[in-house]
Parts: C-alpha cells; structure tokens; sequence
C-alpha cells in the first residue's frame, strides 16, 4: 500500500508565476489535509477536503491560494502569482476517517517551494 | 486562540542521559500525537495518545497524556545518536492538526 504522494517534491518559481502542488492520498484515505511549514518553523494547517469538497479552510490565504480534491485524480494545491514568502514546504496528509478516535493523519514526503 | 506549547525548543543532550520534553495546550482535546521530523523529511507518526493517563511506548520513547492538565511529555530514556530529530506534539479538537513549536533534539556522542 503505497503512502501518501506527492509531487513535485521540489519546485522552483520566479515572482509572480503560478505554482501547482500535487497530492494522492493512500489508497482507502478519502480526507486530505494540506499544511504549510515555514522555515524553522512548525506546521500550519491550511486547507482540510474531502472528494469535490472543502471542510474547512480556514488556514488558507484569503488571496491567491485555493485547493481542490475532485471526483478523480489528486488533491490540488494552487498558488497565484507567487512571492517570496510563499516558499516553504507544503506537506499533504490523508486519513480514512474524520474525527474518529483512531484516525490518524499520514502525511507525505512534502513540496519544497522556492519562489525567485 | 489555541496554542499548543513546547519546552524546551532545543534540547541538545548526551547519548544514555535520559531527558523529558513537553507539550502544553491551551484547548480541550481527545486527541495527541507526537510526530518526529527528520531534517528535509516528512513527518512520521510515533504516537496516539487517547484518553487521560494514557501511556505509550516505543523503543526509548514513552508518551503520556494527562488531559486535566492540557500536558503531555515525550521521555527518551538513555539517547541514541539515532533519535536526533525534531520532535512535534499535535492536538485535534476538531479535525485538523494543531502543532506545537517543536523540539529539536541533537544527541551528541
């Protein structure tokens, strides 16, 4: 059973380009969380979805950042017109359940984003 | 707002000396996780803490949880080069994860 993946695992942009962060859940997980880690800094929840919806979003940017989990293919993390303060990593989690005492959240290998 | 704390934030300590980090947080909580990051690494789960007075271990590390007093301490007994990484605690009062500080442990030979 494969993990959560996510790619690229490395992304390069320069100001004011669009990046896109992708994230498959483990195989069974129908909950994605996505977080933003900051340098020498801990985790900030961002976004948490379930198929073709958003639960809770309140960790999110008001501008230039949304998110996506359709019906078939990855979760999407999209970011417009990057600055530089937008680098960071950018971890995806999945779980199979939501708010249920054994859920755990696994989370992927992570998108290190480099804005120029 | 909730707030979840850690102490200390680096820990740098000897390999066999034993040593206790901790996680207070501001805001009721069934749950705790502690997570362990490698440097440039994902997260990795080590523990589920459940319920009040709960305790768990693996290996060198023993979690607890003691719900009435919003803490819970991660114990590493007799340290291992192996074990430096950093070290985050966790609380879910709804689904999201909320994350301490952090505590970076560095195990010197």
């Amino acid at each position: 059973n494969a993990g959560v993946m996510q790619n690229p695992r490395h992304l390069v942009r320069r100001r004011g380009q669009e990046a896109r962060l992708r994230c498959s859940p483990m195989k069974g997980h129908s909950h994605v969380y996505w977080y933003r880690q900051l340098p020498e800094e801990g985790l900030k929840f961002m976004v948490y979805l379930q198929k073709e919806n958003i639960i809770d979003e309140s960790g999110m940017p008001k501008e230039r950042f949304s998110a996506e989990f359709p019906k078939e293919g990855p979760s999407i993390l999209r970011i417009q017109q990057v600055v530089r303060g937008d680098s960071a990593a950018y971890f995806c989690a999945s779980s199979p359940l939501a708010g249920g005492l054994q859920d755990t959240q696994y989370f992927g290998p992570g998108t290190r984003l480099t804005v120029l | 707002e909730l707030k979840v704390e850690q102490n200390p934030l680096f820990l740098s300590m000897q390999e066999g000396k034993n040593y206790t980090i901790y996680c207070n947080y501001s805001t009721t909580s069934d749950r705790l996780y502690w997570y362990r990051q490698d440097p440039g690494k994902s997260l990795e789960s080590l523990f589920v803490l459940l319920s009040n007075g709960a305790v768990k271990q693996e290996g060198r590390l023993m979690a607890s949880l003691d719900t009435k007093a919003r803490l819970s301490t991660l114990h590493i007994t007799a340290a291992v080069h192996d074990l430096s990484a950093t070290y985050f605690c966790a609380v879910a009062p709804t689904n999201k994860l909320i994350f301490g500080t952090g505590t970076l442990l560095a195990v010197q030979p």
